[in-house]
């Protein structure tokens, strides 16, 4: 069965680079969020989409912004990178609100 | 402020033995989720309850929610060493449009 899919899968990059992080979320899926997760942390909430309009925002930082596309894959969009912002970033989708989530792999993202 | 949490923070049982791990939460919710996160990689859905269910079962697997108390239990019975991973409760707050908040895992290690 088709998963979720992120890449790149790894990312390096140096203070004040952007990066951009897509997900491709399983076919038919209607809701796609993005969290953020810190060595040994929780996954944070950063923002969702319903149908290709935002739907909820979380602690997302005002450097970072993303969007769905008609194809309903989606973007992360990191500018002016921080040490701080080295993290997993997870990308995940599900069928319908308030219903399971289904992962992607991650995109580890180090900046240096 | 932290949604969900957990504890114990970290669990250490012999494989074969049951393993109970304990989830509380601040505010009203939809549903509650547990999902479990093999070291690096993405989370994996184990199993929701609805906020009018008390209990439910799934394998070896059992989830008890008590919205009067606001917490949550996951048990896993006749635990193996593949169970070894962190675990996450996450709640779908009344609310939120598409937002699952997750809570801090526990760490469960099951010695074979």
């Amino acid at each position: 069965a088709a998963g979720v899919i992120q890449s790149p899968r790894h990312l390096i990059k140096e203070k004040r680079e952007t990066a951009t992080l897509k997900c491709y979320p399983i076919p038919r899926h209607d809701t796609v969020y993005w969290y953020q997760q810190g060595p040994g942390q929780d996954p944070q909430f950063l923002i969702s989409f319903y149908e290709k309009m935002q739907s909820d925002k979380g602690s997302i930082p005002d450097r970072f912004s993303a969007q769905q596309f008609s194809d309903y894959h989606s973007e992360l969009n990191m500018s002016s990178l921080e040490l701080g912002d080295s993290a997993l970033y997870f990308c995940a989708s599900s069928l319908g609100r308030g219903r399971k989530l289904f992962f992607g792999s991650g995109t580890q993202l180090s900046v240096l | 402020s932290q949604q969900g949490e957990e504890d114990p923070q970290a669990l250490s049982i012999q494989e074969g033995e049951n393993a109970t791990m304990n989830c509380s939460y601040k505010t009203s919710i939809n549903n509650l989720q547990w999902y479990r996160q093999n070291s690096g990689r993405g989370l994996v859905h184990l199993i929701l309850i609805r906020s009018n269910e008390r209990e439910k079962h799934s394998g070896r697997l059992r989830v008890t929610l008590d919205t009067s108390k606001k917490s949550s239990s996951l048990l896993i019975t006749a635990s193996r060493a593949a169970d070894t991973a962190s675990y996450f409760c996450a709640t779908d707050i009344t609310g939120a449009n598409s937002k699952l908040t997750f809570g801090k895992g526990i760490t469960l290690s099951v010695r074979p």
